[in-house]
């Protein structure tokens, strides 16, 4: 049973723009999260986390946002740029899974422009 | 550090056929990991292991597969005999230590079961 979602296969945003990537999540126990960058041949990469008791985490053009309460998680890039072009794997995780990292199917961002 | 370093690259096997996939973590990592990428699941975790200890197999998805750590810079795995489902990309990814941070991802074995 998929724990974590991204509802959103693939996304189209023009350059300059703001790219909101979503994820949602239903196990209660993740107390961190993360998102991976992923290029076609290569492993993804780490880009950005937030723990559980924060709700913000902000890295240059990349910000996490973080509602606990609603079990969902959002990436913002801004501004987008065509390099931001690849696949984004939001990931959760917690102390009771050994902090193994538990995916999302992904979705692909197209940024055109 | 060269990375996580998983070999081969790409494997085309006929269905029957016993494949293995192989990772070197990198050097002081505790903790090893073997993900599957498909389309209809993303990916997902098959196993792991601290200190060479297999920790959780349950992503397993069946008998076929089996996965081993007989010394911290090297892990294998296998899977016999091959079906034309287990086609997918497969990572292996090391971490530092226990905590959530740090992980590293391999370039993938890309495995087409023809």
């Amino acid at each position: 049973d998929q724990q974590v979602k991204q509802n959103s296969p693939s996304l189209s945003v023009q350059e300059g723009r703001i790219s909101i990537l979503n994820c949602d999540y239903t196990n209660s126990m993740f107390d961190y999260f993360l998102w991976y960058k992923k290029y076609p041949a290569e492993g993804p990469t780490f880009l950005i986390s937030i723990s559980s008791i924060k709700d913000k985490n902000e890295d240059g053009r990349f910000t996490v946002f973080l509602n606990k309460s609603a079990k969902h998680l959002s990436l913002h890039i801004v501004p987008s740029q065509p390099g931001d072009s690849a696949v984004y794997f939001c990931a959760a995780t917690g102390a009771n899974s050994g902090y193994a990292l538990n995916f999302g199917k992904g979705t692909s961002l197209l940024v055109t422009p | 550090d060269a990375g996580v370093i998983q070999s081969p690259r790409h494997e085309v096997t006929e269905m029957g056929q016993e494949v293995t996939l192989r990772c070197k973590p990198i050097s002081g990592h505790n903790s090893l990991f073997w993900y599957r990428q498909t389309m209809m699941r993303g990916l997902e975790l098959l196993i792991y292991f601290n200190n060479n200890v297999p920790i959780d197999d349950s992503g397993m998805p069946e008998d076929r597969f089996s996965a081993k750590m007989p010394n911290a810079s090297f892990s294998t795995l296998k899977i016999q005999p091959s079906e034309p489902r287990d086609s997918a990309v497969y990572f292996c990814a090391s971490r530092p230590g226990q905590g959530a941070g740090g992980y590293t991802f391999g370039s993938g074995t890309r495995l087409t079961v023809v």
